[in-house]
């Protein structure tokens, strides 16, 4: 099966600047996972979807950054304005269900905010 | 909130010798993922730790899930190089939707 699909791979920005990255699930997958990677830490979830409804997303800075999954399938994670401490790999995962099951990951995007 | 320990945050060992690493909790879990993340890679499901002194093998690894499910350990018999990269623990508690918490992780290094 095709994995989780990311782009861009990269992407360099000036701080107060936007940007958006795009995720592909799995197929038929029915959650998905937004996690910020800093540099030497462990991914931390931003924001949980099941379907199309948000399930966690309590750890999302909601002044600047947003996400949607309009119709339970592909997602968009945005940032605006964009900050330095921004910096970071954000990746997406899914996993079939919410209950129990293994996350699987995307490449993920790099992200550098100069 | 969640306080999530893995140690050791570092670990540099020679080809052949075993490893271990550890994740502890403040709470209780209701079950644990492990993960890897080869240099430069994504995470990489391993294995989840469900019931109570768990214990589940896979080739050389070997996990376990402590009685209190507060603890849990990874420990990798006989290193090889292709074990390099960072293990992540991923505790859960209370409801199976809520979220996974990431330990800082223990990254790996094996000398040939």
């Amino acid at each position: 099966e095709a994995g989780v699909a990311q782009s861009p791979r990269y992407k360099i920005i000036e701080k107060r600047q936007s940007v958006a990255f795009w995720c592909n699930p799995i197929s038929g997958h029915a959650t998905l996972y937004w996690y910020q990677q800093i540099l030497g830490q462990g991914p931390k979830l931003l924001i949980q979807f099941q379907n199309n409804g948000v399930v966690d997303d309590s750890q999302l800075p909601k002044d600047r950054f947003s996400a949607e999954r309009l119709k339970g399938v592909d997602s968009t994670l945005k940032i605006q304005p964009a900050k330095l401490e921004d910096s970071a790999v954000y990746l997406c995962a899914s996993s079939p269900g919410g209950s129990n099951q293994p996350q699987h990951f995307g490449d993920g995007t790099r992200l550098s905010i100069l | 909130g969640q306080q999530v320990m893995q140690i050791p945050q570092y670990q540099h060992v020679q080809e052949g010798e075993d490893f271990t690493t550890y994740c502890n909790s403040s709470t209780t879990l209701s079950n644990i993922q492990w993960y890897k993340q080869r240099p430069g890679g994504h995470p990489v499901f391993l294995i989840q730790l469900v019931k109570s002194g768990e214990v589940k093998k896979q080739k050389r690894l070997t996990f376990q899930f402590g009685e209190a499910k507060k603890n849990s350990s990874l420990h990798i018999t006989a290193t090889q190089t292709t074990d390099v990269g960072t293990y992540f623990c991923a505790p859960r508690r209370g409801s199976t939707l809520g979220r996974l918490y990431f330990g800082r992780g223990t990254q790996l290094t094996v000398w040939p």
